[in-house]
């Protein structure tokens, strides 16, 4: 079965800093990712995915994220932290379930903060 | 933003009763989901549909049943509710049954089970 890690359950940035969110997947085949981006009281909304076409995939937003097979990661990174940005962030593995149909495994998420 | 509502979007109840929450679409999405999400497990699949009154077990489902009737409405059933029940309740919807598609989530419903 695929899972997902994230490493750090929280994660705290200044404004303007760098904002790296950690995921390591496992997998035994070429995996489709994605994360999601969840702010408060809301659903859970697509930021990016990875489909196998371009190792670096931009999201919205500013947010970015790159797939290295050689250390099973697909990390989301942002140049510049925004107030705005403070949210929790999920990142998830698709695949097929015993019967045939899609099935999305979520990590446990990270909540980003940002300080002013 | 995808048309995905869920009600009620809050509810208190008490241990034993029985509890419907309902998803509504506006999309025609041919596939449909139930997830609960609490902290330290992310989101769980409860159940799943593969269209009208198909419908299959996600990893969560003791305690659990579902009915879709109609393509835009999909119900999920609290047969007797626990305290371990209390939790946020996702729907998600999509369009296409590919491993790189994309679900939209609907707003949450929390519940408390007392």
């Amino acid at each position: 079965a695929q899972s997902v890690t994230q490493l750090g359950s929280h994660v705290s940035v200044s404004e303007g800093a760098l904002v790296l969110l950690r995921c390591n997947y496992s997998s035994s085949v070429p995996p489709y990712l994605f994360w999601y981006v969840q702010y408060p009281n809301q659903g859970l909304q697509l930021l990016l995915k990875y489909t196998s076409a371009a190792t670096l995939v931009k999201g919205i937003n500013g947010f970015e994220a790159e797939f290295k097979k050689s250390e099973t990661s697909f990390h989301l990174t942002k140049p510049s932290a925004h107030m705005s940005d403070a949210a929790e962030y999920f990142c998830a593995v698709s695949d097929r379930d015993s019967g045939g149909y899609q099935k999305v495994t979520f990590g446990i998420g990270t909540k980003l903060q940002v300080i002013p | 933003d995808a048309g995905i509502t869920q009600s009620p979007r809050h509810k208190v109840t008490e241990t034993g009763t029985p509890v419907t929450l309902r998803c509504h679409q506006t999309e025609n999405h041919r596939y449909m989901y139930w997830y609960r999400q609490d902290p330290g497990h992310g989101l769980r699949l409860i159940h799943y549909s593969y269209g009208v009154k198909d419908t299959d077990k996600g990893e969560v489902s003791d305690g659990y049943s579902v009915s879709r009737s109609k393509t835009e409405d999909f119900l999920l059933t609290l047969e007797s509710a626990t305290s371990s029940q209390t939790s946020v309740y996702f729907c998600a919807i999509s369009a296409l049954d590919r491993e790189y598609n994309e679900q939209f989530f609907g707003p949450g419903t929390r519940l408390t089970v007392l």
